[in-house]
């Protein structure tokens, strides 16, 4: 499967833990996106990387979310002190870098619930 | 902020009537792309749209870009229960970063 895959699909926590998810992107794309999404809602954008340098970072939702793309490649968001707030679907992108916005080809998400 | 707004929020049909969706943001776009998400799946890119008036189709599924570029609709023709899920518009701002602003979405339910 050459698609963009996340791990884990699902994550029940209790509140005041600390999360990670996981996202691959499909492996020629250098720009990788998170997003969250709430019931009824459309995706709401977090943060991206472009290669390994993540060049928008303030529209994270606080100072307890954080992300990398250490390598250019996979990337890891986390989540510290979760908050029951918190619960929502992620969901991570990649495209092709591109003057005009590409096509971004979204994984399947994870559905992170707090207790 | 840039803002996206889509409507309705939900429609109901029954299969075979026609559908339209409308999307329409605060802040003259560059580009608008449209996804469809099935219950339970994640956003599925269905077209970009960028010249300004553009139209484009995808069999019964037909896309406009609004002369202003501020706002956009999808339109399918007799719809069928294939067609069930949520449809997104994200537009991305002239002049902006590459940060998408999504729409709500718009809830399409076909009754057979």
């Amino acid at each position: 499967d050459t698609g963009v895959s996340q791990d884990p699909r699902h994550k029940i926590t209790k509140r005041g833990q600390n999360v990670t998810f996981r996202c691959d992107p499909i492996s020629e794309h250098n720009r990788l996106y998170w997003y969250r999404q709430t019931l009824g809602q459309g995706p709401e954008f977090l943060t991206y990387f472009q290669n390994e340098a993540q060049l928008e970072k303030s529209r994270l939702l606080s100072d307890r979310f954080s992300a990398e793309r250490p390598k250019g490649s996979f990337s890891t968001l986390e989540i510290q002190r979760t908050e029951q707030g918190d619960s929502a679907m992620y969901l991570c992108a990649s495209s092709l870098l591109a003057g005009v916005m590409k096509t971004q080809y979204f994984g399947p998400g994870t559905r992170l619930l707090v207790l | 902020g840039q803002q996206v707004m889509q409507i309705p929020q939900y429609q109901h049909v029954q299969e075979g009537e026609d559908f339209t969706t409308y999307c329409n943001s605060s802040t003259t776009l560059s580009n608008i792309q449209w996804y469809k998400q099935r219950p339970g799946g994640h956003p599925v890119f269905l077209i970009q749209l960028v010249k300004s008036g553009e139209v484009k189709k995808q069999k019964r599924l037909t896309f406009q870009f609004g002369e202003a570029k501020k706002n956009s609709s999808l339109h399918i023709t007799a719809t069928q229960t294939t067609d069930v899920g949520t449809y997104f518009c994200a537009g991305l701002e002239v002049g902006g970063s590459y940060i998408p602003t999504f729409g709500r979405g718009t809830s399409l339910i076909v009754h057979p």
